[in-house]
């Protein structure tokens, strides 16, 4: 979906360096997401964000620390990778605005990252 | 706690024979059910959802997915299958009782529809 982007698409760094993977979208939404994507677990939820003072742990958040900088903008950082963490990282949105708490979310492409 | 459970890691069907992709679920309250679709390097791409009444929910590309709520399934449906479907499939839950918003993911089913 254009209106999530998501860079880098693609990293390869090394253990012990700091990596920030960066989300932008146009869609207006409060609510903002990260998931990672490994083979055979699907997604699992590393932090999520409700507005711009409110962010909240997921399942694996170890590891893992988030930015809100503004509504549009949520940001994943790795303070010091691993190759554990080598996955595909995904940015999501959602607006629950009107009583809508089922409306779904928006998957920006998706970041690969490659820690050596 | 709220689970999903896709318990085929894999499903092929010949294009043009009806396919089924099986989702199961574990929620403490009533659900709001999801399933996503993701083709090669890409996102996620929402196909449809069940809110609530009518248990047959259409989506995109000629999907739909039937709700049971005796057997906490919420398995996708296609009368007939195209080469194109061929795709990751995701199903996911969602508390409607939870404040929080957040969706649990099952680990995914791979569709190859055959020429």
């Amino acid at each position: 979906d254009a209106d999530v982007t998501q860079t880098p698409r693609n990293r390869i760094t090394k253990t012990g360096k700091r990596i920030m993977l960066e989300c932008s979208q146009t869609k207006g939404h409060d609510r903002m997401y990260w998931y990672r994507q490994d083979p055979g677990l699907g997604l699992r939820l590393i932090y999520y964000s409700f507005d711009v003072k409110d962010i909240n742990k997921g399942e694996i958040s170890d590891g893992y620390s988030v930015s809100r900088q503004a509504q549009a903008k949520f940001s994943l950082s790795l303070e010091s990778a691993i190759p554990n963490q080598t996955a595909l990282y995904f940015c999501a949105t959602s607006d629950p605005s009107g009583g809508r708490a089922y409306n779904e979310q928006f998957f920006g492409p998706g970041t690969r990252l490659t820690v050596l | 706690a709220q689970s999903v459970a896709q318990p085929e890691d894999q499903v092929n069907v010949a294009e043009g024979n009806p396919l089924t992709v099986k989702c199961t679920y574990s929620v403490s309250g009533n659900p709001y059910l999801f399933w996503y679709v993701q083709y090669p390097n890409r996102g996620l791409q929402f196909l449809l959802k069940y809110i609530t009444g009518d248990n047959l929910v259409k989506g995109s590309y000629g999907f739909e997915a039937e709700f049971n709520k005796s057997q906490t399934s919420f398995h996708l449906k296609k009368p007939s299958a195209l080469v194109s479907d061929s795709a990751l499939y995701f199903c996911a839950v969602r508390d409607r009782g939870s404040t929080l918003g957040r969706l649990y993911f099952g680990r995914g089913t791979q569709l190859t529809v055959w020429p």
